[in-house]
């Protein structure tokens, strides 16, 4: 099955400044790659994903990279603002089509 | 259009007993996936059903267990419940099956139980 590994576990950054969270998975047969944003006692929304035939995609501040030799994609959010403070998870699909989902990464963003 | 409608919302229960917690999708929906969310552990995969039909299991023991009927509602039991089981239980339905790209999930707030 796959193994999705997130890092890092939390992270804090200063209003304006860049966040980058990285994820890394074992799978080479997954080809779809969602994060997941989940702020404090709320379900988690999808706010980006990539197909693996793209290296990156962009949606205004964030955007999302894909190595799919590497097999690691990440997750850029800059001009970070205290609504971006939220526990993102990425995930990805193992070749049995099961949707697995990193550990989760707390961001802080700090005035 | 309602969104994805979970319950109960809350629920304490001791050691032994089983549980059981419903989900109802978004209409239209025909995958339904069940996820464990505890402190530092994430989203743990419990199983996923598409069609009425279980697509996939995390690895779970026995005692969790689902099932999805014909309108797409699903339930997942839990039998003789353990300390360790106390967590948020989290469904999220969607169009398509949850690993591919047409199957964005959409949660819902969740269930969660406390065992005593």
């Amino acid at each position: 099955g796959e193994n999705v590994e997130q890092h890092p576990s939390t992270l804090s950054v200063q209003e304006g400044d860049s966040a980058v969270i990285k994820c890394t998975y074992s799978d080479s047969a997954s080809n779809y790659f969602p994060w997941y944003k989940q702020e404090l006692g709320k379900r988690p929304q999808l706010i980006i994903d990539i197909r693996s035939n793209v290296g990156e995609k962009k949606d205004q501040r964030i955007a999302v990279t894909l190595n799919k030799t590497a097999k690691h994609f990440s997750l850029h959010i800059t001009e970070t603002q205290p609504e971006d403070s939220a526990v993102y998870f990425c995930a990805a699909p193992d070749s049995w089509g099961k949707l697995q989902f990193g550990a989760g990464t707390q961001v802080v963003v700090t005035p | 259009k309602a969104g994805v409608t979970q319950t109960p919302r809350y629920l304490i229960k001791t050691r032994g007993q089983q549980v059981t917690l419903s989900c109802s999708p978004i209409s239209g929906h025909r995958s339904v996936s069940w996820y464990q969310q505890t402190p530092g552990q994430g989203l743990q995969f419990l199983f996923e059903y598409f069609s009425e039909t279980q697509r996939n299991k995390g690895n779970f023991p026995g005692r969790f267990s689902g099932r999805q009927f014909s309108n797409s509602r699903s339930e997942m039991n839990v039998s003789t419940l353990e300390l360790g089981d106390s967590a948020l239980y989290l469904c999220a339905s969607s169009l398509a099956p949850s690993g591919t790209y047409t199957g964005e999930l959409f949660f819902g707030e969740g269930s969660r139980l406390t065992v005593l």
